[in-house]
C-alpha cells in the first residue's frame, strides 16, 4: 500500500518567509511524528500526535515552529519568519499507535532558508 | 527511553554477514530494543524490534544478549546496497514514545 508521503520534496525560501511542510500518513496510523535532521546529524524530535490527544510539542526548538493535525491524518508543520539555522530535511513518521509499534518515515522535505 | 551507544563506523565485505553492535546498558523491563536504518538521502527504514528473545524477519537477525544490556544486528549476506547508517534505539509503552532519539548511529559501508 502507499506509504507515508511528504511535500514538497524540496523548498528554497527566504529568509523570514514562512514555510509550510505537509505530511500525509500511512491509513489507518494514529500516530505521527515530525523529526528534523541536519546536515549530517542525527535525528531531532519535534512533535507527536497521537489520535486525538493533545500533541507533545516539547521537541519543537521555538515558537516560530508550530503543526497542526487535521481530522486525524494530514499534518502540517509550519516554520515562521525561516531563519537560515532552520535549513535542513525535515522528516514525518507515522505508527499504527502510540506504543512500541514501529514507525514508517516519509522520504522528507529538504528546506533550504537563503 | 534509555541512551544507546553504537560504533561510528563500519566496513563489511559484501557477501558476508555484518554484525552491527549496540549498548543500551540502561534498558529497562519494558523497553523494546529497535533497528532502523538510513541510505543517503532517504527517510528512515524499520528493519527489526525485539524485547528479550531473538528476532528473525527477511531483512536481518537480531540478538539479544540475556540482560538485554546489549544487541547484534546481524544482516547474514550484506550487498552494496546495504550500506547506511543503521540506529539503534528503545522504547517503551508510554506517552512520549515519539521522542525516541536515533543518535548518530553506525554508518556501515559494504565493500566490493
Amino acid at each position: 500500500g502507499a506509504g507515508v508521503s511528504q511535500s514538497p520534496s524540496n523548498k528554497v525560501t527566504e529568509k523570514g518567509k514562512d514555510v509550510e511542510l505537509r505530511c500525509d500518513p500511512i491509513s489507518g496510523h494514529t500516530a505521527l511524528y515530525w523529526y528534523r535532521q541536519s546536515l549530517g546529524q542525527g535525528l531531532e524530535f519535534l512533535i507527536y500526535f497521537q489520535g486525538n490527544s493533545a500533541p507533545d510539542k516539547s521537541g519543537l526548538p521555538s515558537d516560530r515552529f508550530s503543526a497542526e493535525r487535521t481530522g486525524g491524518s494530514v499534518s502540517t508543520l509550519t516554520i515562521q519568519r525561516t531563519q537560515q539555522e532552520d535549513s535542513a530535511v525535515y522528516l514525518c513518521a507515522s505508527s499504527f499507535r502510540e506504543g512500541t509499534y514501529e514507525q514508517y518515515f516519509g522520504p522528507g522535505t529538504r528546506l533550504t532558508v537563503t | 527511553d534509555a541512551k544507546t551507544t553504537q560504533p561510528p563506523s563500519m566496513d563489511c565485505a559484501e557477501g558476508r554477514a555484518a554484525n552491527l553492535p549496540c549498548n543500551h546498558s540502561t534498558i529497562s523491563g519494558n523497553e523494546y530494543v529497535y533497528w532502523y536504518r538510513q541510505i543517503h538521502s532517504q527517510g528512515p527504514q524499520y528493519i527489526i524490534h525485539g524485547l528479550k528473545n531473538n528476532e528473525t524477519n527477511e531483512m536481518a537477525s537480531l540478538i539479544i544478549t540475556e540482560d538485554r544490556k546489549s544487541s547484534t544486528l546481524i544482516l547474514p549476506h550484506a550487498t552494496l546496497r546495504d550500506t547506511a547508517v543503521y540506529y539503534c534505539i528503545v522504547r517503551g509503552f508510554n506517552t512520549n514514545a515519539g521522542k525516541s532519539t536515533f543518535g548518530d548511529g553506525t554508518t556501515l559501508t559494504v565493500k566490493p
